[in-house]
C-alpha cells in the first residue's frame, strides 16, 4: 500500500446522505482508478482517471461521481447514498496501465 | 458481461499440496494476464503476470500455465503453506487508449496445516 492512502478508513453512513472517499497517491502516476469489492463479484470498477480533469465510466457507475482536480488526488462521492452501496471501496494507481497498485480500502456501510 | 471466468470460488488445500485455480477470457485482443493476492484487511497486490508469447511463468513456488489456443490461464502453487491463504483475484488487460484490466471474481484459498 506504499504511496496511496484512503480516507476514511471506515464509515458508517445513512440512506440519502452525500459521502465523498479520497484516494491520495504521492507516486505521481497517472492512472487511478476506484474498485468495489463485494463478495461474489469480485472487484469493479467504478470510474477512472487517465489525467487530471480526465475521467470515465466504469462498469458500475450508476449513483457515483468522481473529480481529479490534482495529479495525487480522485475523490469518489455517492450523491445520495443507498444500501446497495456498502461495499468496500478500492482505490488503484498504475503508470503502465497493466499493472495497478491498490490502497488499503475504505469500509462503507450504509444504513 | 463477465470478460473473465475464476473457478473455483472457494478451495481448500493441505498444507504441502497444489493449489490450482483456473481462469478463462473470450476476447483475443487481451495481452497481460496478471494474478493479484488479497489478504484480509488488505488490497489485492500483484503476485505474478504472463503475456501470450509464453505458455508458463515460475517464480518461486508460484507458475502460471498460459493456453492461448484455449483462451485459459491458470494458477498453480506448489508446496503451498498456511501463509498463502488468501483470496486470489485473475485479471486480463487489453492494451488500447484507455486500457483497463477485467477481474475474475476471486478464488478464497485455505490452506490446513
Amino acid at each position: 500500500d506504499a504511496g496511496i492512502t484512503q480516507s476514511p478508513r471506515h464509515k458508517v453512513t445513512e440512506t440519502g446522505t452525500p459521502v465523498t472517499l479520497r484516494c491520495h497517491q504521492t507516486e505521481n502516476h497517472r492512472y487511478m482508478y476506484w474498485y468495489r469489492q463485494d463478495p461474489g463479484h469480485g472487484l469493479r470498477l467504478i470510474h477512472y482517471s487517465y489525467g487530471v480533469k480526465d475521467t470515465d465510466k466504469g462498469e458500475v457507475s450508476d449513483g457515483y461521481s468522481v473529480s481529479r482536480s490534482k495529479t495525487e488526488d480522485f475523490l469518489l462521492t455517492l450523491e445520495s447514498a443507498t444500501s446497495s452501496q456498502t461495499s468496500v471501496y478500492f482505490c488503484a494507481i498504475s503508470e503502465s496501465r497493466e499493472t495497478q497498485y491498490f490502497g488499503p480500502g475504505t469500509r462503507l456501510l450504509v444504513l | 458481461q463477465q470478460q473473465v471466468k475464476q473457478s473455483p470460488q472457494s478451495l481448500i488445500v493441505q498444507k504441502g499440496g497444489i493449489s490450482i485455480i483456473n481462469c478463462a477470457y473470450e476476447n483475443t485482443a487481451f495481452d497481460y494476464f496478471p494474478w493479484y493476492q488479497q489478504f484480509p484487511g488488505k488490497g489485492p497486490a500483484l503476485l505474478i503476470a504472463i503475456r501470450p508469447d509464453v505458455s508458463e511463468k515460475k517464480e518461486g513456488r508460484f507458475t502460471i500455465s498460459f493456453n492461448k489456443s484455449a483462451k485459459q490461464f491458470s494458477l498453480h502453487i506448489m508446496d503451498s503453506q498456511p501463509g498463502d491463504s488468501a483470496t486470489y483475484f485473475c485479471a486480463s488487460y487489453r492494451g488500447s487508449t484507455l486500457g483497463r484490466l477485467y477481474f475474475g471474481r476471486g478464488t478464497q484459498l485455505t490452506v490446513w496445516p
